[in-house]
C-alpha cells in the first residue's frame, strides 16, 4: 500500500445497526494514525490520534483499533443514530514534521 | 468563540486575478496548515508552518504563497488565479507538529474560478 486507502467508500445502515469500516496505510515509517469526522457542511472534527500498534481508542459508542504492522485500522460504530451520519476520514502520518496524508473517506448514512 | 475561522467563506473571481484568503486560530497553537479539497474530495495538504517558520511546502504552484505574520494568522496568497484554482480552501492548526497532536479545522473558503 502506497497511499491512504478507505472501504468502502460509503455505506448505509439502519438506525440501530452497528457497523465498521477500514483504514489502510503505509506500513513501513508508521509515526501516528488520525481519525476525523466530517459532516456535511461543517469542518472536519477529530476523533482519535492513535499511536501505538494495539492502540484501541473509545469514543462514546464510537471506537477504533490500530495495526501498524500490517497497516490497517478500523473504525466502529455501535447502535448507529443519525446524527452519526458524516464522512469519516482517515490520515496517516510518517513523522513529527510530516504531512497528515488522508484517505477519501468512508461517507456514513444512518435511516431511521 | 470561533477556534479557527477563515475570510472569506466564499470567493467567486476571475481568470488572472489576484487574491487572499485569511485564517486565524485564537487556540494559541504554534502550528497552523493549509489544505486543498480536490475534485476527488481528498484533503491534501499545501503548507504548514510552526511558529510562522515554514515547515512543509509542498508542489503547489509558485503562485499560491502563504504568509504568517504571527503564530495566530496564517493567510494565503493566489497570484494570477486559474480556473483549476478552484476548490475548497481549509485551514487547520495544532499545538505542535507533534505525535499526539491532532488538527483543528476552519469552515473553509470556497474559492470559484470564472
Amino acid at each position: 500500500i502506497l497511499n491512504v486507502e478507505q472501504s468502502p467508500q460509503s455505506l448505509h445502515v439502519q438506525e440501530g445497526d452497528s457497523t465498521n469500516f477500514t483504514c489502510s496505510f503505509p506500513s513501513s515509517n508508521f509515526y501516528a494514525l488520525h481519525w476525523y469526522r466530517w459532516e456535511t457542511a461543517k469542518s472536519p472534527e477529530a476523533l482519535f490520534v492513535m499511536t501505538l500498534n494495539g492502540d484501541e481508542k473509545k469514543k462514546g459508542r464510537i471506537s477504533a483499533t490500530l495495526n501498524t504492522k500490517e497497516g490497517y485500522s478500523y473504525l466502529y460504530i455501535k447502535g448507529s443514530q443519525p446524527e452519526d451520519s458524516a464522512t469519516y476520514l482517515c490520515a496517516h502520518k510518517t513523522d513529527s514534521w510530516g504531512k497528515l496524508q488522508f484517505g477519501a473517506g468512508t461517507q456514513v448514512v444512518v435511516t431511521p | 468563540d470561533t477556534a479557527v475561522s477563515q475570510t472569506p467563506k466564499y470567493l467567486v473571481t476571475q481568470m488572472g486575478n489576484d487574491k487572499s484568503i485569511k485564517c486565524e486560530q485564537n487556540l494559541g497553537h504554534d502550528t497552523m496548515y493549509w489544505y486543498k479539497q480536490d475534485s476527488k474530495k481528498f484533503l491534501k495538504i499545501m503548507f504548514s508552518y510552526n511558529n510562522k517558520e515554514l515547515i512543509i511546502n509542498e508542489t503547489v504552484p509558485n503562485r499560491f504563497s502563504p504568509k504568517s505574520p504571527d503564530k495566530a494568522h496564517l493567510n494565503l496568497h493566489i497570484n494570477s488565479l486559474e480556473l483549476g484554482d478552484s476548490a475548497v480552501y481549509f485551514c487547520a492548526s495544532s499545538p505542535s507538529p507533534g505525535q499526539f497532536e491532532e488538527q483543528y479545522f476552519g469552515p473553509g473558503t470556497r474559492l470559484t474560478v470564472t
